[in-house]
């Protein structure tokens, strides 16, 4: 069982440049999640897809970010610009079935916008 | 609006020790309760959670938590600390409805010491 794969771990890049962080949920799985950790805020929802459609975006911070689900499995997460603000780590999760708070974890993607 | 508070965001104990790492929630439906336990540079994984039915839920590793629904608390307990135990620990609510958000509390981090 593989679980939840992000990738990549580490990313550093420079205020105005795009941003794109993946991940793959676990097969079978039909709910994603992103989520943004930060020592400030502590652990967000940003946005939340079923069965490959965004239902819940309000927790995405602005225009700059964007998330898309082609298939079931495979989601990106892109920020265009990045700013140092959007500086976090950066968890995808998925779940199965109606037990939608019942969540698997990746090991998230550590930004770093200087 | 559903919310957790977390008291402590650092709790240390030696190896051996009781762990008591306390939870406290806000809601206006019967709560879904959650612990999710996050190690160095990984994802949050469950510990253990409460739905309906026994109040005591015993979870993974030898920890459990009690719903006491007269002092809206959901507190974590271990008999017996481990090193391994060491790690940031996170209680979350989520409600029956919906997509069943999880909202998480700011975390607790367990230091374990020898």
């Amino acid at each position: 069982d593989a679980g939840v794969i992000q990738s990549p771990r580490h990313e550093v890049t420079e205020m105005g440049q795009e941003v794109t962080l993946r991940c793959k949920p676990i097969s079978g799985h039909n709910s994603l999640f992103w989520y943004r950790q930060t020592m400030m805020r502590g652990l967000e929802l940003l946005i939340y897809f079923n069965n490959n459609v965004p239902i819940d975006d309000s927790g995405m911070p602005e225009d700059r970010f964007s998330a898309k689900m082609p298939n079931a499995s495979f989601s990106t997460l892109k920020i265009q610009p990045s700013e140092p603000r959007d500086s976090a780590v950066y968890f995808c999760a998925s779940s199965l079935g109606e037990a939608k708070n019942i969540q698997y974890f990746g090991a998230g993607t550590r930004l770093s916008v200087l | 609006a559903q919310s957790v508070t977390q008291l402590g965001s650092h709790v240390s104990v030696s190896e051996g020790a009781l762990v008591l790492l306390r939870c406290n929630y806000s809601s206006s439906v019967p709560p879904y309760l959650f612990w999710y336990v996050q190690y160095p540079n990984q994802g949050l994984q469950l510990l253990l959670k409460y739905t309906t039915g026994a109040t005591l839920v015993k979870g993974i590793n030898g920890f459990e938590a009690e719903f006491k629904k007269s002092e809206t608390s959901f507190h974590l307990t271990k008999p017996s600390a481990h090193m391994s135990d060491a790690a940031e620990y996170f209680c979350a609510v989520s409600d029956h409805t919906g997509f069943q958000k999880l909202v998480f509390g700011t975390g607790t981090r367990l230091l374990v010491s020898p």
